[in-house]
């Protein structure tokens, strides 16, 4: 299986700060059709998760610009250039190259 | 309204089964895959089971192969999950979530409680 290694823990952020998540894999998530299958979800507290980013670095319909997903093989990461109120939550990275697929353990973000 | 609703949920002792629904509409139900994931009280998420469009092709998380069955009824736009000889370790909100690969639409959840 492929493991799905989320740092930090948690982050504590202020408002209009940036924030940074990593993502790593324990084997290349690049599929043999080209394409890497890596996605991020905010998880809000009381909710299910929601997709943020599908394929490293794809914005799903509707989410805010200041969210974004990089990196490539093993490492990803998930970027939030300016940390607004309604960011808080768990964020999980997904990958669903191999199967079974895997998430991350999760990153707790929070506003100071 | 696009949604997912689940039901089925409950409190079951070890051993006992329970079959868990999934509600689509607002959308082309038996134009995508559909998934379960599951999440323990206070931990992160776990992928359980996919089902392609038509249910032909279907795939387990190791820990719940062949005591967990999942299928789909197109025809009622509803996804199911048959869990058998539970155990405590099953304890989990069950969500039924969209998705070919990336999860686009995910229900509110059940809960399974196992004790």
């Amino acid at each position: 299986d492929i493991v799905m290694t989320q740092t930090p823990l948690s982050l504590s952020v202020t408002p209009g700060q940036p924030a940074s998540i990593s993502c790593k894999s324990s084997q290349s998530l690049l599929h043999s059709d080209g394409k890497t299958y890596l996605y991020w979800y905010l998880q809000r507290p009381g909710q299910p998760p929601q997709l943020l980013i599908y394929e490293v670095s794809n914005r799903f319909s509707g989410v805010p610009a200041r969210f974004s997903g990089s990196g490539s093989g093993t490492d990803f990461t998930l970027k939030i250039s300016r940390v607004e109120a309604e960011d808080v939550g768990v964020y999980h990275c997904m990958q669903s190259t191999q199967v079974p697929l895997t998430f991350g353990g999760g990153t707790k973000v929070e506003i100071k | 309204e696009v949604q997912l609703v689940e039901s089925g949920g409950g409190l079951v002792q070890p051993g006992g089964s329970l079959r868990l629904s999934c509600a689509a509409s607002g959308f082309t139900f038996n134009s995508y895959w559909m998934h379960w994931v599951r999440q323990a009280p206070g931990k992160g998420l776990v992928w359980v089971s996919r089902v392609n469009i038509d249910g032909s092709f279907i795939s387990y998380a190791d820990s719940v192969k062949g005591r967990f069955t999942s299928s789909r009824d197109n025809a009622r736009n509803t996804l199911f999950l048959q869990m058998n000889s539970l155990r405590a370790e099953d304890t989990a909100v069950y969500y039924c979530v969209r998705g070919v690969d990336g999860f686009d639409l995910w229900g509110q959840g059940t809960m399974v409680t196992v004790s």
